[in-house]
Order: C-alpha cells, then sequence, then structure tokens
C-alpha cells in the first residue's frame, strides 16, 4: 500500500497552461506539504497545511494555489505556467506538526514545461 | 538563515568499501534528518537525530550528531550497489513560529560492482 501518493506522476504542458497535481496520504497523519525540486536537486518548502490549515507559505508566487479538502488530501493548482516551473514536486506528511517528525513523501510530479 | 553544507557533492565508491558523508551546520541543529532519494522516486526516511552525540544504526548506514549538535556525519559500512542514490540531510528550522525543514544539496552516491 502507498502511503503517499501523487498524481500525475509526468506532467509535459505548454507554457501558459493551468494544471493540477493531486496528492492523497493513507498514514492518518495531520500535516502535509508540498516541496519543489530544482534541476540542481535543491529541495525546497513551498506550502505545509495542519489539519487542512496553511501553516507555511514560503513566498511562492501566488499562481500556485494549494487546496485541502481534508487532512488525508493536499492538491497543487497552477495556473499559468511558466518555464521556470519546471522541477520535480514532491507531497510529503507527517503525524503532527513540529520539529521532531519524520516526513514521509511521495514518488514525486516531473513537471516539464514547453 | 540556517544552511547545511553536506560534504562531498558527489562520491564513487568500489563495492564492499566504507564511506562518510556530512552534513554542518552554522547553527545549532534541533532535529537533523537523514534522507536517501533513488532516480524517479521520493525521499526515503533513513534516521532522525536530536540529541548531541546521539547515533543510530540501521542495516550498514549509522548516522551521528555530535555534541555541539552543528554536524552529522553518515556511514555506510561494506557498501553495496543497493546503496546508491541521493543522500540528504534536512534539519528543523522555526521561522515566524512555524516550522520547516530545510535540506542540504543532497550526496550523491555511485557504487561501482
Amino acid at each position: 500500500d502507498t502511503a503517499v501518493s501523487q498524481t500525475p506522476k509526468y506532467l509535459v504542458t505548454q507554457m501558459g497552461n493551468d494544471k493540477s497535481i493531486k496528492c492523497e496520504q493513507n498514514l492518518g497523519h495531520d500535516t502535509m506539504y508540498w516541496y519543489k525540486q530544482d534541476s540542481k536537486k535543491f529541495l525546497k518548502i513551498m506550502f505545509s497545511y495542519n489539519n487542512k490549515e496553511l501553516i507555511i507559505n514560503e513566498t511562492v508566487p501566488n499562481r500556485f494555489s494549494p487546496k485541502s479538502p481534508d487532512k488525508a488530501h493536499l492538491n497543487l493548482h497552477i495556473n499559468s505556467l511558466e518555464l521556470g516551473d519546471s522541477a520535480v514536486y514532491f507531497c510529503a506528511s507527517s503525524q503532527v506538526y513540529g520539529r521532531d517528525q519524520p516526513q514521509h513523501f511521495g514518488d514525486g510530479t516531473r513537471l516539464s514545461i514547453l | 538563515s540556517q544552511e547545511l553544507e553536506q560534504s562531498p557533492q558527489s562520491l564513487i565508491v568500489q563495492e564492499g568499501k566504507n564511506l562518510t558523508i556530512n552534513c554542518t551546520s552554522s547553527k545549532t541543529l534541533y532535529g537533523l534528518y537523514w534522507y536517501k532519494q533513488k532516480y524517479g522516486e521520493g525521499l526515503i526516511f533513513l534516521m532522525m537525530l536530536q540529541k548531541g552525540g546521539e547515533e543510530k544504526s540501521h542495516e550498514k548506514i549509522t548516522a551521528k550528531l555530535d555534541e555541539k549538535k552543528q554536524q552529522s556525519s553518515l556511514h555506510i559500512t561494506a557498501s553495496q550497489p543497493s546503496h546508491a542514490g541521493i543522500y540528504l540531510c534536512g534539519a528543523a528550522k522555526t521561522q515566524g513560529g512555524s516550522e520547516k525543514l530545510v535540506f542540504g544539496k543532497g550526496t550523491k552516491l555511485t557504487v561501482n560492482p
């Protein structure tokens, strides 16, 4: 059973389009995250939600809008895609919110902008 | 801001050799995490260290956090091709009342059979 699952795994689209990435966790965790990993493999947090409430918004352009319909899901919608959005996006979850909580990651969504 | 420096950036070893990866912080670490990433996959949680001098082992991988809690090392004994991947250290950081995880830039490990 996949603990943190993201769809799609690959996403190829044209500049200017709007796209969504879905994330679901079946671990019963309270906190979910979105990370972006750039071409140099540098991983950086974008958003964090705790029990459906936004906790962290790491100065991400407002073209990126996370939505958490319930605590098991955290989706990422991106408007007006730009070339610089090409990256791997990872969803993660942790049991509760706090510094001593290991995060469990999905396999990533590879977004390529043409 | 807290930055995590990992060294080396990449490492190529022969199967069976031991190796060490280091992660250094400019500030005291409150929760140091080690993850492994394989190509096309997500990050796999390896270990979490919190106390100065703490050491944890899982199979052939041992991670340590120094007494000052500013440096951690990951040691692999008798490396195997299955150990290949990118190893990332992450540290808990408090900013604006929020907790988040910041990562080093990773160490790419290649193990030649």
